[in-house]
């Protein structure tokens, strides 16, 4: 089946470790997103990437870092910067066309980091 | 920047009757709307999408309206069932680049 896969799904961190999170797509889509889920306050965009070996910030991009090595594969590091890690991260990704519109964004399953 | 504004945040309607959630956005070059649906546990599921060349669109039981004067876009449940509690965000981007999402409707769909 085609999708994307965010593994694991239950991810615990104590304070001061960098973690990575797994996100994975067989879609063939060029561009890839993180964000991050906090109770009551919608999703917010920290790093996206069109194509492979480019990735921009969004708009909480501070205590993360990502790589775009491979076109299936765009995994984001939580390093111990990030003061308020506690949350549900999700994947996503889409066609993209360059000069044109992007296709819509299709999500993964998550992974809820907590801080022990 | 972009900022999209959602209401209400929760909502409770009997089964077989109508919801509406509303989202209004602040950057008049947005022209793309999606919705997704968030069951617990999961990742969000797109639904239904608009673009600003259209004034509304239908797929079965829910539709969505956009007013770009108004700069006001709308979801549109008729005859709710159970399976249709979750939570729905809106949200807005130019050309399907970066999504500005609303911060989420909680529906309870009562049997």
């Amino acid at each position: 089946d085609g999708g994307i896969t965010q593994s694991p799904k239950y991810l615990f961190r104590k304070e001061g470790q960098n973690v990575t999170l797994s996100c994975e797509q067989n879609l063939n889509h060029d561009a890839m997103y993180w964000y991050r889920q906090d109770p009551g306050q919608g999703l917010r965009l920290i790093y996206y990437s069109q194509i492979v070996n480019d990735f921009q910030k969004g708009d909480i991009a501070e205590g993360y870092s990502v790589s775009r090595e491979k076109k299936e594969s765009f995994p984001l590091t939580v390093t111990s910067a990030q003061k308020n890690p506690t949350a549900f991260y999700l994947c996503a990704s889409s066609i993209s066309s360059r000069g044109s519109s992007n296709g819509p964004q299709h999500f993964g399953d998550g992974t809820r980091l907590s801080i022990l | 920047g972009e900022n999209v504004e959602q209401h209400p945040s929760t909502l409770s309607v009997q089964e077989g009757d109508s919801a509406v959630i509303k989202c209004t956005y602040s950057d008049s070059a947005s022209n793309y709307f999606p919705w997704y649906k968030q069951e617990l546990g999961k990742g969000p599921q797109l639904i239904i999408d608009i673009r600003s060349n259209v004034g509304e669109k239908k797929d079965q039981r829910i539709a969505v309206t956009l007013n770009k004067t108004a700069k006001h876009f709308s979801l549109h449940i008729t005859e709710t069932q159970p399976e249709d509690s979750a939570v729905y965000f809106c949200a807005a981007s130019i050309d399907r680049g970066k999504l500005i999402f609303g911060q989420g409707t909680e529906l309870s769909v009562k049997p």
